[in-house]
């Protein structure tokens, strides 16, 4: 079982429409998560942290139940400039190595 | 820009040839991870270096090595290339071995192998 997993998408959604992605973790000993965006043929770039108690930065807002090992990412009034992949990533709390997902692919339509 | 930088950008090789991949990691950061990214997937950890040891290690084979330099820039080996090895290379600095430490990532090496 893979340690992350994403639906890959595609999403292709109109310019303000709200969209949400999903991510699950198979390790319980997970302990710190984030979202990183990452542009066609660009490296990661981290997107914002997961925190227990959700939180959220300007359109964007993540959500994280560890009882489900779940995470959340929502995205409201979606812009053109957020067509991306959107990387789900957990590590434990050793060694601070990444776990990724394969990505969620989000196109914005205008 | 996140001040990680790798080197080179692209490179082709042959089957069975080695390759050197470097990467200069963010001021005031001293460890580097390293990662495989393969078309349409997600990036795979290598491993990861802090202060010149390795630190961990991903489900890769012996013949993908490392070192750190005590700048803590990076360098990545890998030996007798494969097909698959084709992907784009990142590696990423970050501060210390705690975890919910974010990493930054360089803009990658891509490696085609034919």
């Amino acid at each position: 079982r893979k340690e992350v997993e994403q639906d890959p998408g595609p999403f292709n959604v109109p310019e303000g429409a709200t969209v949400a992605f999903n991510c699950t973790y198979s390790n319980s000993a997970s302990q710190s998560f984030f979202w990183y965006r990452q542009d066609c043929r660009k490296e990661p770039k981290l997107l914002m942290s997961v925190y227990s108690s959700g939180n959220e930065d300007g359109r964007f807002t993540a959500q994280l139940n560890r009882a489900s090992q779940y995470i959340s990412l929502l995205i409201r009034d979606s812009k053109l400039s957020d067509s991306a992949t959107y990387l789900c990533v957990v590590n434990r709390n050793t060694g601070n190595q990444f776990y990724f997902g394969t990505g969620t692919s989000l196109t914005v339509i205008p | 820009e996140t001040g990680v930088t790798q080197s080179p950008t692209h490179l082709i090789k042959t089957r069975g040839q080695q390759v050197t991949l470097r990467c200069s990691s963010q001021s005031g950061h001293n460890t580097v991870s390293w990662y495989q990214q393969a078309l349409g997937q997600g990036p795979q950890f290598i491993f990861q270096y802090y202060r010149e040891e390795e630190n961990g290690r991903g489900n890769f084979p012996p013949r993908f090595s490392g070192l750190q330099f005590p700048n803590y820039s990076s360098e990545l080996n890998v030996n007798a290339l494969e097909l698959d090895d084709s992907a784009l290379y990142l590696c990423a600095s970050s501060v210390g071995l705690a975890g919910g430490e974010t990493q930054y990532f360089g803009p990658g090496t891509r490696l085609l192998v034919l």
